[in-house]
């Protein structure tokens, strides 16, 4: 069964602190998706990004950065140079890329508090 | 651009009454869903479309029902509340590539 494990519950930074969120997903599928999603104090849930399994290199966005490591099952989030703006509920989640990819297992999510 | 719009926001049921949520999206998209949050825990999928006229369970689908006679709509009808139907639900679309668009959610207590 596909599963994924955020084991932070909650972290807490200063600004300007980098962050990193874990993520650790089991899946029998040789092909699958990985996803990141933000979910600001608002409600509303944000896509950040997708990635591959076949795609294992590392991607930058501006502060945000993710590490995917087939080998240990893992897809972090590193916030570099946290702002207070960052505060919110982050979401790691998977998916079969053989059928419908819109059907995510989500992980229990990380909440980050970041303090000015 | 509205994107996925949901309502109502807020509804407070009692056991046993039932319900509609309503969910329609203005980006021509063939993939909805609902999927469901409690506290503390990650989002989990209740039903999901590909297209008009298709529905098929998520993970937990009981106590659930929904259609799809259009691409923009795709309600969830609760017919029977139940306490463990508390929840914040949500519904999304996509296209077939899993970046999902959300509503702003339904927060709905059942007592």
């Amino acid at each position: 069964a596909q599963k994924v494990t955020q084991a932070q519950t909650e972290i807490s930074v200063v600004e300007k602190e980098d962050v990193t969120l874990d993520c650790v997903y089991e899946t029998r599928d040789t092909t699958y998706y990985l996803f990141w999603y933000k979910q600001p104090p608002s409600g509303e849930l944000v896509f950040l990004i997708r990635r591959n399994s076949f795609d294992e290199q590392n991607e930058i966005s501006g502060r945000y950065s993710w590490n995917f490591q087939k080998s240990t099952s893992s897809f972090n989030f590193t916030i570099t140079a946290s702002q207070v703006v960052d505060s919110a509920v982050y979401f790691c989640a998977l998916s079969e890329a053989a059928s419908n990819t819109g059907k995510l297992i989500f992980g229990q999510g990380t909440t980050l508090q970041v303090k000015p | 651009n509205a994107g996925v719009t949901q309502t109502p926001k807020f509804r407070i049921l009692k056991i046993g009454q039932s319900m509609t949520l309503q969910c329609t999206q203005d980006m021509n998209h063939n993939y909805m869903y609902w999927y469901r949050q409690d506290p503390g825990m990650g989002l989990k999928l209740i039903y999901y479309s590909v297209g008009a006229g298709i529905t098929d369970k998520g993970e937990v689908p009981n106590g659930y029902n929904v259609s799809r006679s259009t691409t923009e709509d795709f309600p969830l009808r609760l017919e029977l509340a139940a306490p463990s139907q508390t929840s914040v639900y949500f519904c999304a679309s996509s296209v077939r590539d899993g970046k999902l668009f959300f509503g702003s959610g339904t927060q709905l207590s059942v007592l």
